[in-house]
């Protein structure tokens, strides 16, 4: 099993421009997440998926949008990148009642200028 | 707004000795949790602890919480130079069980 999966690993941008971040996981986990995490503060949670077809902000959303595909699958679209965006993003997943572990992509690296 | 802060923000002791790190949180939970991060890594599960549990082993790690003082620790006995990495705790928030806030971490070093 590969866990959970990111694309891509590094990625530079400039202001305005977009991309997609994807994450996929093997685990038919029902939950999916994605965090940013900048120096000095931790992981900040930016949107959560409870289900396919369901998605809800978390702390920090602005700026962004999701997509739940299909179980496997929780994409992260930057429409208009700004500096502020420059970070690391991790994609999580979690599917265990009782049990909320939650298992983390290697993170993808992302610099806008 | 952070729900857990971890305390230090770093430490440094030599292979061997115990390393004790700690969190405090805002707001009652169900569950905490503990995860490590190794540099330019994803965070890794260690333990989970509920709060109807006072204390939790795993191997060498020992994690305790303390309700009334909305506190937990976590601690590494016997370091190796491998667990050299970052520590955050984990709170499941006010939107459900399925959220986690996440503290700033403490930066754990082992010397050899």
């Amino acid at each position: 099993n590969a866990g959970v999966t990111q694309t891509p690993k590094f990625q530079v941008l400039k202001t305005g421009q977009s991309m997609t971040l994807q994450c996929a996981q093997d685990m038919n986990h029902n939950s999916m997440y994605w965090y940013r995490q900048d120096p000095g503060m931790g992981l900040r949670l930016i949107y959560y998926s409870a289900s396919e077809g369901t998605t809800d902000k978390g702390e920090v959303p602005n700026g962004y949008n999701v997509s739940r595909l299909n179980k496997r699958e929780f994409s992260l679209r930057l429409e208009s990148a700004a500096p502020s965006q420059t970070s690391v993003y991790f994609c999580a997943s979690s599917g265990y009642r009782g049990s909320y572990e939650q298992y983390f992509g290697p993170g993808t690296r992302l610099t806008v200028t | 707004s952070q729900q857990g802060e971890e305390d230090p923000q770093a430490l440094s002791i030599q292979e061997g000795e115990n390393a004790t790190m700690n969190c405090s949180y805002k707001t009652s939970i169900n569950n905490l949790q503990w995860y490590r991060q190794n540099s330019g890594r994803g965070l890794v599960h260690l333990i989970l602890i509920r709060s109807n549990e006072r204390e939790k082993h795993s191997g060498r790690l020992r994690v305790t919480l303390d309700t009334s003082k909305k506190s937990s620790s976590l601690l590494i006995t016997a370091s190796r130079a491998a667990d050299t990495a970052s520590y955050f705790c984990a709170t499941d928030s006010n939107f459900g069980n399925e959220k986690l806030t996440f503290g700033t971490g403490t930066r754990l070093t082992i010397i050899p």
